[in-house]
């Protein structure tokens, strides 16, 4: 229904195993995101894409790697996790990064590292 | 750190308005104030946002005080598909290099009931 879909939707690994999410948006959008939801939190910004390029980092450990190979895909590269990174894995798109552009969210990727 | 304060819970009966508060008395001049709201197990979904002006699309009414410290989501015939937390969130105008984050407080679950 908004256009943007992550695969896969459930995720289930181990800590010395390495995953990859997926995002793809229809919208013709310039900007992409990831965001962080953990149980009782609230939503955390992790990347920002705009163009293809890297415009945000939020400090996020390198165990986590995000790739934007065109402005409608989005990977997440996820490599010897922690049982504290088990959360909602959110993909958002937005017209571009300017404050003002809404954003889309895509159904999210439930994460659990065993 | 928000900036946004919201009840964290209400009520409504289907059909009636929902009429959702939310205080941001710290809000600058060049602040928007946006809604999304998250039905549980998807991701979130931008409803409106407005900078001083009250405004109305398919899916809500947005109204804003005059001194803009405060502001009032009104869902005017609720159903049981707006079951869902309701975030308010306050973003700036231009780009002050994080302003693409979206920041979610803990937002307000509104339950609607038969």
């Amino acid at each position: 229904e908004t256009g943007v879909t992550q695969t896969p939707r459930h995720l289930v690994m181990g800590m010395t195993n390495k995953k990859s999410l997926k995002c793809e948006q229809h919208l013709g959008h310039n900007a992409m995101y990831w965001y962080k939801q953990s149980a009782k939190k609230p939503l955390e910004l992790m990347f920002v894409y705009n163009f293809k390029e890297q415009t945000e980092n939020n400090s996020v450990p390198s165990r986590f790697s995000p790739e934007c190979p065109n402005s409608s895909h989005l990977f997440l590269h996820l490599h010897t996790l922690q049982p504290e990174d088990s959360a909602l894995y959110l993909c958002a798109s937005s017209q571009d990064s300017a404050p003002q552009s809404e954003q889309y969210f895509g159904p999210g990727t439930r994460l659990t590292v065993t | 750190d928000a900036k946004t304060t919201q009840p964290p819970s209400m009520d409504c009966a289907e059909g009636r308005a929902a009429n959702l508060p939310c205080n941001h008395s710290t809000i600058s001049g060049n602040e928007y104030v946006y809604w999304y709201r998250q039905i549980h197990s998807q991701g979130p979904q931008y409803i409106i946002h407005g900078l001083k002006n009250n405004e109305t699309n398919e899916m809500a009414s947005l109204i804003i005080t005059e001194d803009r410290k405060s502001s009032t989501l009104i869902l005017p015939h609720a159903t049981l598909r707006d079951t869902a937390v309701y975030y308010c969130i306050v973003r700036p105008l231009i780009n002050t290099g994080t302003a693409s984050k979206l920041t979610f407080g803990t937002g307000t679950r509104l339950q609607v009931t038969l």
